[in-house]
């Protein structure tokens, strides 16, 4: 596997349900981030990792909670959630700041496309 | 505040010819990187260009080039030579200033090309 990977591609839950979505990069990064994008919206930031530790969580509600075990993986855990949350949820890593275009380069997963019903 | 705008909902372009999409930003940060993205169908945000405050020459990747209007606060996107494989989603980014040592990017509305045979 190369570059950032998501699984599932696309998960359909109830409001009762618990599912994660789970992300991995294959690239060395030491930064992972977690975006919702919504239809008719900018892509919003919800969660960053840096260095496995959160440094970034954008008021994003408690039934979101994000899970960094290590710098390669990185999970998104949710429970009893609301037919608006239904998006596509991107994961993303880069490099921390350094010298040279690569350190600000964010690499984008597939996506997961959550519907809520 | 940081601020991305994108005032193209929609553009569509001739096969063969180049199309230019707008992006504006607002900072009061002298030091801030540009960036260009694409999102297909598929849902992947691909990075296409990044320009940097201090970057005396515009970039330039391929057939993508970034023209970048310092005063202005414009940093427009100009694919030339269309091809079919351009129709996408395209979004100006620009890395947020008090970043803390990640990537911590604010993404425009986004801009939909089309590109007719």
């Amino acid at each position: 596997e190369t570059g950032v990977t998501q699984t599932p591609r696309h998960l359909v839950m109830g409001m009762t349900n618990k599912k994660s979505l789970k992300c991995e990069q294959h690239l060395g990064h030491n930064a992972m981030y977690w975006y919702k994008q919504s239809a008719k919206k900018p892509l919003e930031l919800m969660f960053v990792y840096s260095l496995e530790e959160r440094v970034e969580n954008n008021s994003v509600p408690s039934r979101f909670s994000p899970e960094c075990p290590n710098s390669s993986h990185l999970f998104l855990h949710l429970h009893t959630l609301q037919p608006e949350d239904s998006a596509l949820y991107l994961c993303a890593s880069s490099q921390d700041f350094g010298s040279g275009l690569a350190d600000y380069e964010q690499y984008f997963g597939p996506g997961t496309r959550l519907t809520v019903t | 505040a940081q601020k991305i705008t994108q005032t193209q909902p929609g553009m569509f372009v001739q096969e063969k010819e180049a199309v230019t999409l707008d992006c504006t930003y607002d900072t009061s940060d002298p030091s801030y990187g540009l960036f260009w993205y694409k999102q297909p169908s598929s849902g992947e945000m691909i990075f296409l260009i990044y320009q940097g405050s201090y970057d005396q020459q515009n970039a330039t990747e391929g057939r993508y080039s970034l023209n970048f209007q310092k005063a202005r606060k414009s940093a427009n996107l100009v694919i030339s030579a269309s091809q079919l494989g351009d129709s996408a989603m395209y979004f100006c980014a620009m890395r947020e200033s008090d970043s803390g040592g990640y990537n911590k990017l604010i993404f425009g509305a986004g801009t939909r090309l089309a590109v007719h045979p």
